[in-house]
């Protein structure tokens, strides 16, 4: 069975400072992963996504996350920080069980971005 | 291109009453998905669609809970005989297929319990 465990519950950084949203993952075979964003009062908005493919995935709005076979890691980064990025994020992978893509969110992580 | 919708947007109901909401997804995606987002419990699935057949229904949290998904188009999530912890917000995704083809998710239907 497949599961996320995001490693922190809240962030704060300053703005123009570096992103890390530390993401682990558990899957018997090799997962789909997403990150999701979710801003107050807003639905819930794709990041990025890997699919087997490059493991180094860019998404949109600078964000980009490195998947990690070996340390069973998709942790999301960003290299300066804005004020709009501070919201909810979190960490998916896509049930590969009866093929159904149904998702797995991880807890959570709420971003504060400091002046 | 139109997003997916949901309607309504708010819902408050009184306990023991039946609540329906209703996901329009995005034309042409053939998967629809409904998620359940509540304090205490994160996301979580409730059900999956597949044109109009649902092959897994193993999230849904209690026979109280029922959906229906006609055309391969809008999806109708019935919730019989409300409880104080149904409150949550309901948020419905579709993709183009099953399997790791991303999902987009509607806005949410925020249901109150009183």
């Amino acid at each position: 069975a497949q599961s996320v465990t995001q490693l922190d519950s809240h962030v704060s950084v300053s703005e123009g400072t570096p992103v890390l949203l530390r993401c682990n993952y558990s899957s018997s075979y090799s997962p789909s992963l997403f990150w999701y964003v979710q801003h107050p009062n807003k639905g819930l908005q794709l990041l990025l996504k890997y699919t087997s493919a490059a493991t180094l995935v860019k998404g949109i709005n600078g964000f980009e996350a490195e998947f990690k076979k070996s340390e069973t890691s998709f942790h999301l980064t960003k290299p300066s920080a804005h004020m709009s990025d501070a919201a909810e994020y979190f960490c998916v992978v896509s049930s590969s069980s009866g093929n159904t893509g149904k998702l797995i969110f991880g807890q959570g992580t709420t971003l504060q971005v400091k002046p | 291109g139109a997003g997916v919708s949901q309607s309504p947007s708010n819902k408050v109901t009184e306990k023991g009453k039946d609540v329906e909401l209703r996901c329009d997804p995005i034309s042409g995606h053939t998967a629809l998905y409904w998620y359940r987002q509540s304090l205490g419990q994160g996301l979580e699935f409730l059900i999956y669609f597949q044109g109009n057949s649902a092959p897994d229904k193993s999230g849904l949290p209690s026979d109280r809970f029922s959906a229906e998904r006609t055309g391969g188009s809008v999806s109708t999530l019935t919730i019989q005989r409300t409880q104080q912890e149904d409150s949550a917000v309901y948020l419905c995704a579709s993709s183009r297929d099953w399997g790791s083809y991303e999902q987009y998710f509607g806005p949410g239907t925020r249901l109150t319990v009183t």
